[in-house]
C-alpha cells in the first residue's frame, strides 16, 4: 500500500532547540524523499530531499536521516528559530512511474517559542 | 519571475454550482498536478497531467474534472457532484519524466474554496 505516516502531528520547541519530525513508509519502490515547508496561506516549498542510497543529507540547519532497512526517514532542524514555525510535510515518490507522483505524510505543525 | 499562479485566492460556491480554479505556470514544465489539502490530512492528489492533452485520475478524483489543452494551463473544475468541496486547493508542476535526476514539484499559493 502506498502510504507515508508522519509524526508528531504538532511540535513545540524552544528557540535554539532541535526539532525532529519522523516519517515511515511501507512501499519499498519509493525512490525519492522530499520534505516541504508550508507557511499559512502559502503553497508548500521544497526544503530538502534525499535518495534512498544516501543515509544522511545536510543543508544548513536542516538534516535528513534515512534508514532504508527500517523504512524510516526524519527531518532534524538544528538551532530552531521562530521563523521556522510552519507546517512540514514529508513525501515519497514511487520509482519510475506516474510522472513524479508524490505521496505525502499528514503534516507536522511546528511552533518555535522565543 | 518564473512560477505558478493560482486564481482566485478565495472562491465561494453555491449549492449545485460548478466552479473552476485556474492554474498557470511559466516554468515550461511538462507535468502538472492538483492537490486538495484538509487539516490533518496532508495533501491528496486529485488529478495529474504528464503532457498536453493527457491526464490521469489521482486518489480522490470523484467530483472533479480537469483539462490540459495548453502546456502552461491546468484548470480544475469542482463539480456539484463533489459533496464536500470546502478545502485548500494546490496546483503544482514539475519538469516531468525524461528530464533526468530528481525533479521536485513546485507549488502555487493555493485557492481556498468555501461553500455559501
Amino acid at each position: 500500500q502506498q502510504q507515508v505516516k508522519q509524526s508528531p502531528q504538532s511540535l513545540i520547541v524552544q528557540k535554539g532547540g532541535i526539532s525532529i519530525i519522523n516519517c515511515a513508509y511501507e512501499n519499498t519502490a519509493f525512490d525519492y524523499f522530499p520534505w516541504y515547508q508550508q507557511f499559512p496561506g502559502k503553497g508548500p516549498a521544497l526544503l530538502i530531499a534525499i535518495r534512498p542510497d544516501v543515509s544522511e543529507k545536510k543543508e544548513g540547519r536542516f538534516t535528513i536521516s534515512f534508514n532504508k532497512s527500517a523504512k524510516q526517514f526524519s527531518l532534524h532542524i538544528m538551532d530552531s528559530q521562530p521563523g521556522d514555525s510552519a507546517t512540514y510535510f514529508c513525501a515519497a515518490r514511487a520509482r519510475g512511474n506516474q510522472g513524479g507522483k508524490l505521496i505525502f505524510g499528514q503534516g507536522t505543525e511546528l511552533s518555535v517559542k522565543p | 519571475d518564473g512560477g505558478i499562479t493560482q486564481s482566485p485566492k478565495y472562491l465561494f460556491r453555491k449549492e449545485g454550482q460548478n466552479v473552476t480554479l485556474s492554474c498557470e505556470q511559466n516554468l515550461n514544465h511538462d507535468a502538472m498536478y492538483w492537490y486538495r489539502q484538509d487539516p490533518g490530512q496532508g495533501l491528496r492528489l486529485i488529478y495529474y497531467s504528464q503532457i498536453v492533452n493527457d491526464f490521469q485520475k489521482g486518489d480522490i478524483a470523484e467530483g472533479y474534472s480537469v483539462s490540459r489543452e495548453k502546456k502552461e494551463s491546468f484548470p480544475l473544475t469542482v463539480t456539484s457532484a463533489q459533496k464536500n468541496p470546502t478545502a485548500f486547493y494546490l496546483c503544482a508542476s514539475s519538469p516531468g519524466q525524461g528530464v533526468g535526476g530528481y525533479q521536485p514539484q513546485h507549488f502555487g499559493d493555493g485557492t481556498r474554496l468555501s461553500i455559501l
